[in-house]
């Protein structure tokens, strides 16, 4: 079992491009969260996901961002348009079920230039 | 909204001492806890739980203590290692709800 993977581990973007984040969940973990880290700052909730349905957005900003966990293949994570503020680690973490413990990717550290 | 709170963003203590790392909620439908630890440039793992329903939970060399009425809860680690330096999330959960809020995160530094 390979964990949560993430990838890539580094991207790089200029401001107005668009940046693409995947996360494989662990096997047999049918939920799927995104958080992002600051500099300096704490883990922030952005989205929670479960198979083709997005259970809470809550911590997504409303321009630009977007998720998705299709039916097959690894959860995405988009930005449109990046700013510079955009340049945060972005990570991943999927459970087996609810109140399960969540397992954590290493992250994807979003550069924008 | 933080609803969760850690307010010492670093903490040095001696190899062999105790840390004690503070967490503050504000959210009182909060009724299950957790820490996580991170180390740099790899995801946060998880460390020790506790449930509302108790107020110590223990686990070798690290013990968590939930004080509901205060909204408080800490971890300690007793005895402090080298190894053990790390940033240490705090996290709570909701009742019916798996999306966990952190903390903003204490790095500890264990000195040899």
């Amino acid at each position: 079992n390979a964990g949560v993977m993430q990838n890539p581990r580094h991207l790089v973007r200029r401001r107005g491009q668009e940046a693409r984040l995947r996360c494989s969940p662990m096997k047999g973990h049918s939920h799927v969260y995104w958080y992002r880290q600051l500099p300096e700052e704490g883990l922030k909730f952005m989205v929670y996901l479960q198979k083709e349905n997005i259970i809470d957005e809550s911590g997504m900003p409303k321009e630009r961002f977007s998720a998705e966990f299709p039916k097959e293949g690894p959860s995405i994570l988009r930005i449109q348009q990046v700013v510079r503020g955009d340049s945060a680690a972005y990570f991943c973490a999927s459970s087996p079920n609810l109140r399960e413990g969540y397992t954590f990717g290493s992250g994807t550290r979003l550069t924008v230039v | 909204d933080q609803q969760v709170k850690q307010n010492s963003p670093s903490l040095s203590v001696q190899e062999g001492r105790i840390s004690i790392l503070n967490c503050d909620y504000t959210n009182s439908m909060f009724d299950y806890f957790l820490w996580y630890k991170k180390y740099p440039a790899e995801g946060p793992t998880f460390l020790i739980s506790i449930s509302s329903i108790k107020d110590k939970n223990e686990d070798g060399r690290f013990t968590v203590f939930l004080n509901k009425s205060a909204k408080h809860l800490s971890l300690h680690i007793v005895p402090s290692q080298p190894g053990d330096s790390a940033v240490y999330f705090c996290a709570a959960l909701e009742p019916d709800n798996n999306d966990m809020r952190f903390g903003a995160g204490t790095r500890l530094t264990v000195k040899p």
